[in-house]
């Protein structure tokens, strides 16, 4: 089975700082990667995914995550967030071969202005 | 553009009360989920949905659970007999392809049970 760890539950940043939200994955075969945003009272949109190619993916809003293999790793990047970012980050992991998502426990981003 | 809509937005049901959760994929997806999400935790796959049979689900999706496409639009979700634990974020989606295509997910359900 899947887990998926997302080491920071709330992350606190000032506007126009950058952030950088951890997540790590564990499986013995090969996944795809996403992370998902999560606004108050809304469903979850997807940011970006990782399906195979280059490690480095962009995704909407600015962010963009690494895929590290050997770390089993997918961190969440953006070089300068604003107000807007504050939301629920959710990063997901699927087998290639399986019809079945995992998802973390969430980091809660907030923005300071 | 298109999205995925769910129906109640919120439902208060008694225990042991049967409840369906209705949702509208995407007119020309092919591949339906639902998840849940307990107040504070993290989203939990339930169950997959292709070609009118259910192609994964998750140690949640017990025989409470069962879930249908009555009809060429609607994805329903039904709890059999609910439980206080059952209380949640309800979220359907659907994909149009298997490769890992974007989910589109619903604004979600909130399920309370009493």
């Amino acid at each position: 089975a899947q887990s998926v760890t997302q080491l920071d539950s709330q992350v606190p940043v000032f506007e126009e700082a950058p952030v950088e939200l951890r997540c790590n994955y564990s499986s013995s075969v090969s996944v795809y990667l996403f992370w998902y945003v999560q606004y108050p009272n809304q469903g979850l949109q997807l940011l970006l995914k990782y399906l195979s190619g280059s490690t480095l993916v962009k995704g909407i809003n600015g962010f963009e995550a690494e895929f590290n293999k050997s770390q089993t790793s997918f961190h969440l990047r953006k070089p300068s967030v604003h107000i807007s970012d504050t939301a629920e980050y959710f990063c997901a992991v699927r087998e290639i071969r399986r019809n079945q998502f995992y998802f973390g426990t969430g980091t809660s981003l907030t923005v300071i202005p | 553009e298109p999205e995925v809509t769910q129906t109640p937005s919120h439902q208060v049901t008694q225990m042991g009360q049967e409840v369906i959760l209705r949702c509208v994929p995407i007119s020309n997806h092919l591949y339906f989920y639902w998840y849940r999400q307990i107040l504070g935790q993290k989203v939990e796959f339930l169950v997959s949905f292709y070609n009118n049979e259910i192609s994964e689900k998750s140690e949640i999706f017990d025989d409470q659970f069962s879930v249908e496409r009555p009809d060429g639009s609607n994805f329903t979700l039904k709890i059999r007999s609910t439980k206080l634990e059952d209380s949640a974020m309800y979220f359907c989606a659907s994909t149009s392809g298997l490769v890992a295509d974007t989910q589109y997910f619903g604004p979600g359900t909130r399920l309370t049970v009493l």
